[in-house]
């Protein structure tokens, strides 16, 4: 059973739009989420991440907003540049997983020129 | 430079020849992990260790084995490789303890087994 799902394969926005990747998860016992940006041919890159007790945290043009209460959380770009196309991968852990991180499948994110 | 290297980048093999990927850090990281990354299945975690001596098996161990002889290593052995294990593979390091501490991930593996 999928505990971290992202539901869209893929998403296309322009440039200087913004992007919305969104990550529901099934598990209350997650404390920290955090999301991964993978280009290919490189290993996934830690992006910006947030603890449960928060509902947002900020990192320049890139944010992710929490909602406990849906057990839902995204990932807003604001504006989208063509480096930023990659796959973003969400991650969830608690402090009993011992540190393992449980991954969603990923999101590939296009942006066009 | 805090990297996570490893060794192949490209492997093609045939089935039954036993391979070992290796994995090294320098950030003096207590944990380690190993992924394989598969169209449409996103990340899995193979075999973690948190530390020195102590290893776990994740979500997908069948066919493969870990060692962790030293804190800087963490090398996957396929002792008899099969074609299902063709794939991408990551290694990954990061602190322990309590708390979402981020995993550094290496360039990783691009294994094929014909």
């Amino acid at each position: 059973d999928q505990q971290v799902k992202q539901n869209s394969p893929s998403l296309s926005v322009q440039e200087g739009r913004i992007s919305i990747l969104n990550c529901d998860y099934t598990n209350s016992m997650f404390d920290y989420f955090l999301w991964y940006k993978k280009y290919p041919a490189e290993g996934p890159t830690f992006l910006i991440s947030i603890s449960s007790i928060k509902d947002k945290n900020e990192d320049g043009r890139f944010t992710v907003f929490l909602n406990k209460s849906a057990k839902h959380l995204s990932l807003h770009i604001v504006p989208s540049q063509p480096g930023d196309s990659a796959v973003y991968f969400c991650a969830a852990n608690y402090g009993g997983s011992q540190g393992n991180l449980i991954f969603g499948k990923g999101t590939k994110l296009s942006v066009k020129p | 430079e805090a990297q996570v290297t490893q060794n192949p980048r490209y492997l093609i093999t045939v089935t039954g020849k036993k391979l070992t990927v290796t994995c090294s850090q320098n950030m003096n990281h207590e944990y380690m992990s190993w992924y394989r990354q598969d169209p449409g299945l996103g990340l899995r975690q193979i075999y973690y260790s948190m530390n020195v001596e102590v290893t776990d098996k994740g979500d997908v161990p069948e066919g493969y084995k870990v060692s962790r002889k030293e804190k800087r290593n963490f090398p996957l052995i396929l002792e008899s490789p099969s074609p299902n294990q063709t794939s991408l593979y990551f290694c990954a390091s990061s602190l322990t303890g309590q708390g979402g501490y981020e995993q550094f991930f290496g360039p990783g593996t691009r294994l094929t087994v014909l």
